[in-house]
């Protein structure tokens, strides 16, 4: 079973921040907070992950609370292209045991014109 | 990232059939995974590829109805055995290296099986 719960579906205005929200409120401590999105069926595009510390990159920020029980997501800028399929999912640390990907129903992100 | 490829992109089989899915990627990787994503639902582990040794499957799966192969490391295919319409879904591999903590996806396969 999935370690997370998301929202089913939000929508965004194009131009404007989107922020999807993710609650692992059983995260342990050698878990890391990975995002992945889904555009209309292709393979899982990795975005970010994170331990603790907030993280960003050219895609996105990833925003992880101090007692890591929940995480955000943020395009800044959300365009048509990021409609998608968002995934938050918890792994273990490389060594640490099996580092499958377990993935549940996500977020659906739809970017309003 | 890796560069994944997968053949083939797509096809439409006979039930009773078996189908050869291929994944290939540029560089060696340390960990090749199957997925399956049945229609409207999200994905789920298959299996591990092992290189040199048997797959490790996840419950629900068996080796008999999905026979995996990674003869080296950049290659791996998962056969779907004596197919059945409810066999119809994405099949998709991915890879992690092994100095990377993060998975990458190939595009997928896609099955329809009258």
């Amino acid at each position: 079973d999935a370690k997370t719960t998301q929202p089913p579906s939000m929508d965004c205005a194009e131009g404007r921040a989107a922020n999807l929200p993710c609650n692992h409120s059983t995260i342990s401590g050698n878990e890391y907070v990975y995002w992945y999105r889904q555009i209309h069926s292709q393979g899982p595009q990795y975005i970010i992950h994170g331990l603790k510390n907030n993280e960003t990159n050219e895609m996105a920020s990833l925003i992880i609370t101090e007692d890591r029980k929940s995480s955000t997501l943020i395009l800044p800028h959300a365009t048509l292209r990021d409609t998608a399929v968002y995934y938050c999912i918890v792994r273990v640390a490389k060594g640490f045991g099996n580092e499958k990907l377990t993935f549940g129903t996500g977020t659906r992100l739809t970017i309003i014109p | 990232s890796a560069v994944i490829s997968q053949k083939p992109s797509r096809d439409i089989c006979q039930r009773g059939t078996s189908l050869t899915i291929q994944c290939q990627v540029d560089s060696q990787v340390t960990m090749m995974f199957w997925y399956r994503q049945q229609p409207g639902q999200s994905l789920t582990l298959i299996a591990t590829a092992n290189q040199g040794s048997e797959a490790t499957y996840e419950s629900g799966f068996v080796i008999d109805k999905f026979p995996i192969s990674r003869p080296n490391l950049t290659f791996s295919t998962l056969t779907v055995s004596n197919m059945s319409p409810e066999d119809s879904s994405i099949y998709l591999c991915s890879v992690e290296g092994k100095n990377t903590d993060t998975q990458y996806f190939g595009p997928g396969t896609r099955l329809t099986v009258l």
